[in-house]
């Protein structure tokens, strides 16, 4: 079964508000990333957080992680209608295998 | 510019007849990942090769094979595609110099099944 879950599915905002989505998973961790993904394309990379951080920022973005809880949230502030995509958390425990949640939706409304 | 390239970019192909999707790298990574993702859903890990070894999901059907010749290239033979493979597959590598794998994918190769 996937590590990750994503809530929520889809989230639909108008421009300039923040959007925040989260991500729980079931066990231990090395490190949580966070891609993008746009209809039809590819994934592309946007931040990782090693299981010893609590919270990062690049940008418009802010991941945080709560190990105890096994989760983590991605804001992303000041949205664009360019931020419209389908956004996964993906984590890697062990090895070099990544495992990827469900994903969110998002909606960024002009 | 440093690339994951995938071609094609869009696939037919008929029940039951082989097809291969391939997959090249600019970026000198040793790892390299299939994935195949479903509408509204996440990537599902075929398989990957940590430079020449293969690992394969538990999960992953037989009729999913495949090979890298080389560190830049990297395919996926689908031996007798089913209508349930109708999917975008997705090629992304890494580098395993840390122990940290973050992926750079490919565009995807959408495949149809007719």
């Amino acid at each position: 079964s996937q590590q990750g879950e994503e809530d929520p599915q889809a989230l639909s905002i108008q421009e300039g508000e923040n959007a925040t989505m989260n991500c729980s998973y079931k066990t231990s961790i090395n490190n949580l990333q966070w891609y993008r993904q746009n209809s039809g394309r590819g994934l592309v990379h946007l931040i990782l957080i090693r299981s010893n951080e609590r919270e990062k920022h690049s940008g418009r973005l802010r991941v945080t992680l709560d190990t105890s809880k096994k989760s983590s949230s991605l804001l992303i502030t000041a949205s664009r209608a360019a931020d419209t995509a389908s956004y996964f958390c993906a984590t890697q425990t062990s090895g070099s295998r990544l495992t990827f949640g469900e994903g969110t939706q998002l909606t960024v409304n002009p | 510019d440093a690339m994951v390239i995938q071609n094609p970019r869009y696939q037919v192909t008929q029940f039951g007849k082989p097809v291969t999707l391939s997959c090249s790298q600019t970026l000198n990574h040793n790892v390299m990942y299939w994935y195949q993702q479903k509408s509204s859903q996440a990537p599902k890990l075929l398989f990957h090769y940590y430079d020449k070894d293969f690992n394969n999901e538990a999960d992953t059907p037989d009729n999913f094979q495949s090979r890298r010749p080389n560190t830049s290239f990297c395919f996926l033979d689908i031996r007798s595609p089913g209508l349930g493979d109708a999917a975008m597959y997705l090629c992304a590598t890494s580098s395993a110099l840390t122990s940290v794998y973050e992926q750079y994918f490919g565009p995807g190769t959408r495949l149809t099944v007719t």
